[in-house]
């Protein structure tokens, strides 16, 4: 069985502050890991994922993460976020079907 | 190229009433999913289809959900009867043969009262 678990429900940041989300996975067998973003009453939207490779990914809006086999983690990080960042994150894992677990989800606030 | 589209967008229904979602995956997906999201959690999939046929259902209650992919295209989600605990926006994605990229729908948030 494969689980996620996102270690902070609520980030609160300053404009231009750097930010990680964390996010800790568990799976008996290989796993392909993503982040999505989720604006208020809108769908999911896909940030990044890691399905092999390089450990060090890039997603869209300058967003990154990387993926740390020994340690099960793929946080999530931004150099500098903007007022429009502000949105739930959520982290999610699949296996070789495509059936996505998600964590609980990360409410990122930035601030003025 | 249209994202996956989702109707009715709100519903608000008495419990051991009947309701009904619709999807319309993206154009040549052969894969669609549903999942239900309940305040304050992450997606939970209800039902994966591979064109009209069931990859997995293991988590959607039979006794009151049901869903069908006629034809492999659009998608029903039908709750009956329906249940204070299924108060929660539900959720179509669809993909193409590259599974792991999952296109989402705006979703239906059901109330339930």
């Amino acid at each position: 069985a494969q689980s996620v678990t996102q270690l902070d429900s609520q980030v609160p940041v300053f404009e231009e502050a750097p930010v990680e989300l964390r996010c800790n996975y568990s799976s008996s067998v290989s796993v392909y890991l993503f982040w999505y973003v989720q604006y208020p009453n809108q769908g999911l939207q896909l940030l990044l994922k890691y399905l092999s490779g390089s450990t060090l990914v890039k997603g869209i809006n300058g967003f990154e993460a990387e993926f740390n086999k020994s340690q099960t983690s793929f946080h999530l990080r931004k150099p500098s976020v903007h007022i429009s960042d502000t949105a739930e994150y959520f982290c999610a894992v699949s296996g070789v079907l495509g059936k996505l677990t998600f964590g609980q989800g990360t409410i990122l606030t930035v601030h003025p | 190229e249209a994202g996956v589209a989702q109707s009715p967008r709100y519903k608000i229904i008495e419990k051991r009433q009947s309701v009904a979602f619709w999807c319309n995956p993206i154009s040549g997906h052969a894969t669609l999913y549903w999942y239900q999201q309940i305040l304050g959690q992450g997606p939970k999939l209800l039902i994966q289809f591979q064109n009209n046929g069931v990859v997995d259902d293991s988590q959607l209650p039979k006794d009151r959900f049901s869903a069908e992919r006629l034809k492999g295209v659009d998608s029903t989600l039908k709750i009956q009867p329906a249940k204070l605990e299924d108060s929660a926006v539900y959720l179509c994605a669809s993909s193409s043969i590259r599974i792991h990229e999952q296109y989402f729908g705006p979703g239906t948030r059901l109330t339930v009262t």
